[in-house]
């Protein structure tokens, strides 16, 4: 257990429609990270936060947005979804030492 | 922009056998560079990091890395594979241009055959 929490774990939506996916980072770590893993491309970083603050911007669609809560949880909003947002969305928090602790995933499925 | 690559999308090994799985690397200053692991369905666990210091990184569940500066290469290393091991595994560097981000490579899946 990384002690990183994600929730949902299994989101199965429409084309069109939006959802959000929820993060808490590990009990102490400030920072909260996005990835996106899709079959075809990977590991793709999307968004950091940094108590609270937006710290660097991967390759995140303009549909997408985030945002980190006084508590450090943060939420990942994603709108007009399409066919190809469908993907596992993880968070992470990272450690003292730069190393990322990750959650289970978020595993989203548009119809 | 910081980068990795892994050059191998699978390596196969056979249980008892030493593995290997490549990366190589691209940095402009010192490096920060990492191993992860991502079982099935999971979440993906680090195993190692190098940032200065002794060239062989030892990490979790007997694995190692050779940092190489000539070669700009950190291998994935183990003497002795488990079926265990099968599972995906990716190099990473740290970016520090523009926030603390940590850029993947595209993930080299290995299989252990008992």
């Amino acid at each position: 257990d990384s002690g990183v929490t994600q929730t949902p774990k299994h989101l199965i939506t429409a084309t069109g429609q939006r959802v959000t996916l929820r993060c808490s980072p590990r009990s102490g770590d400030l920072s909260v990270y996005w990835y996106q893993q899709s079959l075809d491309q990977g590991l793709q970083f999307l968004i950091q936060y940094y108590n609270g603050e937006e710290r660097a911007k991967g390759n995140i669609l303009e549909r997408f947005s985030a945002q980190q809560f006084p508590d450090l949880h943060s939420e990942l909003n994603l709108s007009s979804l399409e066919l190809g947002d469908s993907a596992l969305y993880f968070c992470a928090s990272r450690g003292d030492t730069g190393e990322l602790f990750f959650g289970e995933g978020s595993r989203l499925t548009v119809l | 922009a910081q980068s990795v690559a892994q050059p191998e999308d699978q390596v196969n090994v056979a249980e008892g056998n030493p593995l290997t799985v490549k990366c190589t690397y691209s940095v402009s200053g010192n490096p920060y560079l990492f191993w992860y692991v991502q079982y099935p369905n999971r979440g993906l666990q680090f195993l190692l990091k190098y940032i200065t210091g002794d060239n062989l990184v030892k990490g979790s569940y007997g694995f190692e890395a050779e940092f190489n500066k000539s070669q700009t290469s950190f291998h994935l290393k183990k003497p002795s594979a488990l079926v265990s091991d099968s599972a995906l595994y990716f190099c990473a560097v740290r970016d520090d241009t523009g926030g603390f981000k940590t850029i993947f490579g595209a993930g080299t899946r290995l299989f252990v055959k008992a």
